[in-house]
């Protein structure tokens, strides 16, 4: 069975500018998580998506922002991009929410 | 807030070495908590300690919940260079399914 997957891989950008990044959870899970790893720290929790439904935010400005599709794949935006947003954004896929996530090789992120 | 400090924060040792990891966590309404192992990007996933299952072992790995201490360890005994990694501790809570992480435990262990 194939793992959640992520797209980009690793991505540059300048300040200012737009990202949008893709996750694909593992087949039959139906929620998505995402999640900011700055170096250093652990991953901290942006979204939470349900059956295409906002179920958690984080503490993250408006400019981050999230949405899932019928096929419970998932997008997160960034707009405005800041330095500080330079980081690994991992996504996680569980079943229904379930405690238990499972999560995908991350998108490297660097703006310049 | 959810809190999760885990410590140390590195530890080198040598192969063949047992070390002991720990997580001390502080959460509303406590659902559960997890190990993840950390080698490259993504989480892996190594355990996962409830109420109900206050113990878990993995080949080498062990994991003990102390829910009045709030706190829980994570043991590797026999140590090899594959074991080196970032491992880190998250705590569920509440009304959504977040996980709050900790900074992690960088191991390494050296031939």
């Amino acid at each position: 069975d194939a793992g959640v997957t992520q797209s980009p891989t690793h991505l540059i950008k300048t300040r200012g500018q737009h990202v949008t990044l893709r996750c694909s959870p593992i087949s039959g899970h139906k929620s998505v998580s995402w999640y900011q790893q700055v170096l250093g720290q652990g991953p901290q929790f942006i979204f939470q998506y349900y059956e295409k439904e906002e179920r958690g935010r984080g503490n993250f400005p408006d400019r981050f922002s999230a949405r899932q599709f019928p096929n419970y794949s998932s997008e997160l935006n960034v707009n405005a991009l800041l330095l500080g947003d330079s980081a690994l954004y991992l996504c996680a896929s569980s079943p229904r929410g379930q405690e238990t996530q499972y999560f995908g090789p991350g998108t490297r992120l660097l703006v310049l | 807030e959810d809190k999760v400090v885990q410590s140390p924060l590195s530890l080198v040792v040598h192969e063949g070495d047992t070390v002991t990891l720990n997580c001390s966590y502080e959460v509303t309404n406590f659902r559960s908590l997890l190990w993840y192992k950390q080698e490259k990007k993504a989480p892996t996933f190594l355990f996962m300690l409830t109420s109900s299952g206050i113990e878990k072992k993995s080949g080498r790995l062990s994991s003990i919940l102390d829910k009045k201490e709030l706190s829980s360890i994570l043991n590797i005994t026999a140590t090899q260079t594959g074991d080196s990694a970032i491992y880190l501790c998250a705590v569920s809570g509440g009304s959504n399914y977040k996980l709050t992480f900790g900074k992690g435990t960088l191991l390494t262990v050296n031939p």
